[in-house]
């Protein structure tokens, strides 16, 4: 079974520019998640969705921030504006769906705003 | 606002030992918790997913324990090898709106 795929797996942009991230999840998973990790720190949850509809959205800057999950299946993170604090990995994770069942998680995107 | 914590964040052992790495919850309303590695420049790894009804759950050299009502739960390694050596991170899913917290990890070196 194929894992989550992200892409790219690094990205440099200046302050100001405009980026965007790719997800596709593993095959039938319902739940799709996107998270922010700092250096030093754990995941934070930005966005959670279940099929094409959004669950949580609770801690994503919405004034620089915007996701989409386009027929319940690919789903692209952007962020325009970037700040230089934005500079952390970016973490694309899915499960079954419902409440009970573990995540998976892929690679990760690298970002580094200069 | 569910806070999760984990202790000790760094830890070093010389390969062979048994060891326990600790997360703390402060909001015991779950619905799951679920232990992950994270190897340096990796993704997430699953390793265990215990459900608010269950106590424990094991996988190889692997047990995590759950203690909901006192918001703990503990991982334990038994005869830790280099290969362990990683990031480990709990995750807690809140049983009201589903909502993941995730703690800073504790970072574990063994020793060949």
């Amino acid at each position: 079974e194929a894992g989550v795929a992200q892409s790219p797996r690094y990205k440099i942009i200046e302050k100001r520019q405009s980026v965007a991230f790719w997800c596709n999840p593993i095959s039938g998973h319902a739940t799709l998640y996107w998270y922010q990790q700092i250096l030093g720190q754990g995941p934070k949850l930005l966005i959670q969705f279940q099929n094409n509809g959004v669950v949580d959205d609770s801690q994503l800057p919405k004034d620089r921030f915007s996701a989409e999950r386009l027929k319940g299946v690919d789903s692209t993170l952007k962020i325009q504006p970037a700040k230089l604090e934005d500079s952390a990995v970016y973490l694309c994770a899915s499960s079954l769906g419902g409440q009970g069942w573990e995540q998976y998680f892929g690679p990760g995107t690298r970002l580094t705003v200069t | 606002k569910q806070e999760v914590t984990q202790i000790p964040a760094a830890l070093s052992v010389p390969e062979g030992e048994n060891l326990v790495l600790n997360c703390s919850f402060t909001d015991s309303a779950i619905y799951n918790l679920q232990w992950f590695r994270q190897d340096p420049g990796k993704g997430l790894t699953s390793l265990l997913l215990i459900q608010s009804s269950q106590r424990e759950q094991t996988s190889g050299r692997l047990n995590a324990s759950l203690d909901k009502s006192s918001g703990r739960s503990t991982l334990y390694i038994a005869a830790s090898q280099p290969g362990d050596s990683a990031t480990y991170l709990c995750a807690v899913k809140d049983g009201g709106y589903q909502k993941v917290t995730f703690g800073i990890g504790t970072k574990l070196q063994v020793i060949p």
